[in-house]
């Protein structure tokens, strides 16, 4: 079953534009993990954040984890048209990844 | 980090028939998992595949109708037997990335299954 809910479930934006997604988890977790997924290929690892960490980034990727609030957010600045795939967030509890319902992001040139 | 070869790449089959999907990887993982992905769903493990003992399969997934094979620490076979149009899906096959520095999970490019 899944994990959680990701919001927005379709994003639609401009190349140089932010793109935000959410992820909200159930459970207990010890890190949570972006893949990136394009036309229903194999999934690319993105950025992992360990419970014990609140922000992350890489390149132009900036990752937030508030296990209080069982949430996540995944940022991705200045989009390019290559960004356009399936966003999922997946929770790793104890080697066992369960993932959310995705983000589908679209960027137009 | 590891590498993943994943075949087929995609099949189409007809209901009744058995389809076995392969995944090779370059080095020696413990663990090899097993995903679903149905039209415009998220991903579901469908069974954890370690070499020399049986997979363990997650609720809603039994063996008769998906039996693996880890004959060894770098290859796994996943069949999907007996199928319906309901079986319909991408199978991916997954491990985790203990090289790398941020120690997610590699991915096999999928198999797209359309049973007809």
């Amino acid at each position: 079953s899944q994990q959680g809910e990701e919001d927005p479930q379709a994003l639609s934006i401009q190349e140089g534009e932010n793109a935000t997604m959410n992820c909200s988890y159930k459970t207990s977790i010890n890190n949570l993990q972006w893949y990136r997924q394009n036309s229903g290929r194999g999934l690319v690892h993105l950025i992992l954040i360990r419970s014990n960490e609140r922000e992350k980034h890489s390149g132009r990727l900036r990752v937030t984890l508030d296990t209080s609030k069982k949430s996540s957010s995944l940022l991705i600045t200045a989009s390019r048209a290559a960004d356009t795939a399936s966003y999922f967030c997946a929770t790793d509890s104890w080697g066992k990844l369960q993932f959310g319902a995705g983000t589908q992001v679209v960027v137009t040139p | 980090s590891a590498v993943i070869s994943q075949k087929p790449s995609r099949d189409i089959c007809q209901r009744g028939t058995s389809l076995t999907i392969q995944c090779q990887v370059d080095s020696q993982v413990t663990m090899m998992f097993w995903y679903r992905q149905q039209p415009g769903q998220s991903l579901t493990l469908i069974a954890t595949a370690n070499q020399g003992s049986e997979a363990t399969y997650e609720s809603g997934f039994v063996i008769d109708k998906f039996p693996i094979s880890r004959p060894n620490l770098t290859f796994s076979t996943l069949t999907v037997s007996n199928m319906s149009p309901e079986d319909s899906s991408i199978y991916l096959c997954s491990v985790e990335d203990e090289a790398g520095l941020n120690y997610g999970y590699t991915f096999g490019s999928g198999t797209r299954l359309t049973v007809v």
